[in-house]
């Protein structure tokens, strides 16, 4: 049973470009969640998606973030027009019916 | 607002030695802690959960505490390896169903 799968696990951008980061959530799980760790912070909640839904994005910026989780393939973060504050590891996790959420590696993206 | 908060931020021990890392949060008003390990460039991997309703968990060398109605909890490792060497992580769920982390205590276990 593979875990949360991410990639890419690098990412550079220059600024102004997009960034499409991907998530394949744990087999048989339903809900996604991701973060974003900035460099020397801690974890910070994005937003919590079910299949086609957000249930929960006031961790999102107001611009250039997106999500989705379609209801075939992989969950996506879209981040347009990048800038340098993007740069960051983001996080996905992946949780079912029980409360652990179980975490990828993790896609770290540098906008150059 | 949740705030969670982890002292030390960094630790250094011989090998051998018992710890504690403590985490600190505040409202009490929560639905699960969960400790978590983050090696360096990797991602994250749960150790621990402890339900609200729970008191501590084990694990192996691990022991984890939760005291709700003071909004701490602490995360015991006994006879540590230099193996235990990571960044340990402490995350309360909050009522939306997403994790608040604390920034994390590095640990350094000298062989």
């Amino acid at each position: 049973n593979a875990g949360v799968m991410q990639n890419p696990r690098h990412l550079v951008r220059r600024r102004g470009q997009e960034a499409r980061l991907r998530c394949s959530p744990m087999k048989g799980h339903s809900h996604v969640y991701w973060y974003r760790q900035l460099p020397e912070e801690g974890l910070k909640f994005m937003v919590y998606l079910q299949k086609e839904n957000i249930i929960d994005e006031s961790g999102m910026p107001k611009e250039r973030f997106s999500a989705e989780f379609p209801k075939e393939g992989p969950s996506i973060l879209r981040i347009q027009q990048v800038v340098r504050g993007d740069s960051a590891a983001y996080f996905c996790a992946s949780s079912g019916l029980q409360e652990t959420q179980y975490f990828g590696p993790g896609t770290r993206l540098l906008v150059l | 607002k949740q705030e969670v908060t982890q002292i030390p931020a960094a630790l250094s021990v011989p090998e051998g030695e018992n710890l504690v890392l403590n985490c600190s949060f505040t409202d009490s008003a929560i639905y699960n802690l969960q400790w978590f390990r983050q090696d360096p460039g990797k991602g994250l991997t749960s150790l621990l959960l402890i339900q609200s309703s729970q008191r501590e968990q084990t694990s192996g060398r691990l022991n984890a505490s939760l005291d709700k109605s003071s909004g701490r909890s602490t995360l015991y490792i006994a006879a540590s390896q230099p193996g235990d060497s990571a960044t340990y992580l402490c995350a309360v769920k909050g009522s939306q169903g997403n994790l608040i982390f604390g920034k994390g205590t590095k640990l350094s276990v000298k062989p």
